[in-house]
């Protein structure tokens, strides 16, 4: 059982365009919605997260969007860059350190 | 600081046998968690070790176990290998004071013929 669903698989973008990724969940005892993201070879790494009790988070160029009620949660990525292009996964946390993640969606930023 | 570091990078083994896999997480980090990564399933969670004890596990069958040193250093292992276990095995890494940010290593990529 999928728990949470991520869209689209892929996308692509021009330099300096927005890159936005869409996430929804079923499990509503997640507590923590962190996006990661991962280059080609290397473990992924935390990006941004946000807990459900606020609507949006900023940090640079990378916002979360988060709708408690619609259970769904994007991630904008204003002024894309080259070194942008990876693999970006969201996330919902319930017990402990046991991440439930999406599919992943590829990104790739066209110079 | 060092990061996760996890052992070996890659590995090639035939079906039936078994493997073992080792992770040292960052200094002073407690927990570790240990992630499979393929293309059709994504990343699925398989156990998370803290202070040598597991406290949460993930849907998979028994052939996959592992631990916990009393330095934090863990290990995984899958026995009786099947073609289905070929995957990235990610360890992720994560303190008391920031328990909900892990650190992944990169991954020790297990291929069985």
């Amino acid at each position: 059982q999928q728990q949470v669903k991520q869209s689209p698989q892929s996308l692509i973008v021009q330099k300096g365009g927005i890159s936005i990724i869409n996430c929804a969940y079923e499990n509503t005892a997640f507590d923590y919605f962190p996006w990661y993201q991962q280059f080609p070879g290397k473990g992924p790494a935390l990006l941004i997260a946000i807990r459900p009790d606020v609507s949006e988070k900023k940090e640079g160029r990378f916002t979360i969007s988060f709708n408690k009620s619609a259970k769904q949660f994007s991630l904008h990525i204003m002024d894309s860059q080259p070194g942008d292009s990876a693999t970006y996964f969201c996330a919902g946390k319930a017990a402990g350190n046991k991440l439930t993640f999406g599919g992943g969606t590829r990104v790739l930023v066209k110079p | 600081k060092a990061g996760v570091t996890q052992t070996p990078r890659y590995l090639i083994k035939t079906r039936g046998q078994q493997v073992t896999l080792s992770c040292s997480p960052i200094s002073g980090h407690r927990s570790v968690s240990w992630y499979q990564q393929t293309p059709g399933q994504g990343l699925q969670f398989l156990f998370e070790y803290f202070s040598e004890t597991q406290r949460n596990k993930g849907n998979f069958p028994g052939r996959f176990s592992g631990r916990q040193f009393s330095n934090s250093r863990s290990e995984m292992n899958v026995s009786t290998l099947e073609l289905g276990d070929s995957a990235l095995y990610l360890c992720a890494s994560s303190s008391v004071s920031t328990n909900e940010k892990l650190f992944f290593g990169s991954g020790t990529q297990l291929s069985v013929l």
